[in-house]
């Protein structure tokens, strides 16, 4: 079984509804992550939290938000869902080590298109 | 602003030949770097660190260089195989903070 599940792995949508996107871990890491990834681009940071009550924004957080409802669980919601958010979506979990820099591993992606 | 940049967008390589994929980064007050495998349909994949005291790193059919100097981060590929083709991304960020800054990727092509 995969350490880092993402449901749906395929959406399409209409502009304007609500999507929520859902992630789960059995890695037991602390840390998670919400990526978006263009085409032809590198992952770009959405949201991230440390741990159930730290949630931090990243670099591109307009236009969503988050829920970690439990320490396995991270979910990213679209609350008006636009064409431009049209994108291959990807969560990823890490776990701080003290000092180290923590590698981060990937869920399978979904695949969002808005209409 | 700060940035990780790729010199190229595809590289293509017969089988059996080794694969050099390069990486420009621009924040000098980044201390660890991470190369990662997306292949298609697929999140991507951990292949290999380096931090900034080190220049190389190896690992099984992968080697890292890292060049503080021009800012150049290198992965290389040996003996490349058919199950290597992928898209190939080098991350940076400074040691224990969360971020990660990525390039735009490298597709890894192989001939037969």
């Amino acid at each position: 079984d995969a350490d880092v599940t993402q449901t749906p792995r395929n959406r399409i949508t209409k502009t304007g509804k609500r999507i929520m996107l859902e992630c789960s871990q059995t890695k037991g890491h602390d840390r998670m992550y919400w990526y978006r990834q263009d085409p032809g681009l590198g992952l770009r940071l959405i949201y991230y939290s440390f741990d159930v009550k730290d949630i931090n924004k990243g670099e591109i957080s307009d236009g969503y938000s988050v829920s970690r409802q439990a320490q396995a669980k991270f979910s990213l919601s679209l609350e008006s869902a636009i064409p431009n958010q049209t994108a291959l979506y990807f969560c990823a979990t890490s776990q701080w080590t003290g000092g180290a820099s923590d590698t981060q591993y990937f869920g399978p992606g979904t695949r969002l298109t808005v209409l | 602003g700060e940035s990780v940049g790729l010199h190229l967008p595809t590289l293509s390589v017969q089988e059996g030949d080794n694969s050099i994929i390069n990486c420009a980064y621009s924040n000098s007050a980044s201390d660890y770097f991470i190369w990662y495998k997306q292949e298609s349909g697929k999140g991507p994949q951990f292949i290999i660190d380096i931090r900034s005291n080190m220049d190389k790193r190896q690992g099984q059919r992968v080697t890292v260089l890292l060049n503080k100097t021009v800012k150049h981060l290198s992965l290389q590929i040996a003996a490349t195989q058919p199950g290597d083709s992928a898209v190939y991304f080098c991350a940076e960020n400074k040691v224990g903070n969360y971020q990660l800054i990525w390039g735009a990727g490298t597709k890894l092509i192989i001939k037969p």
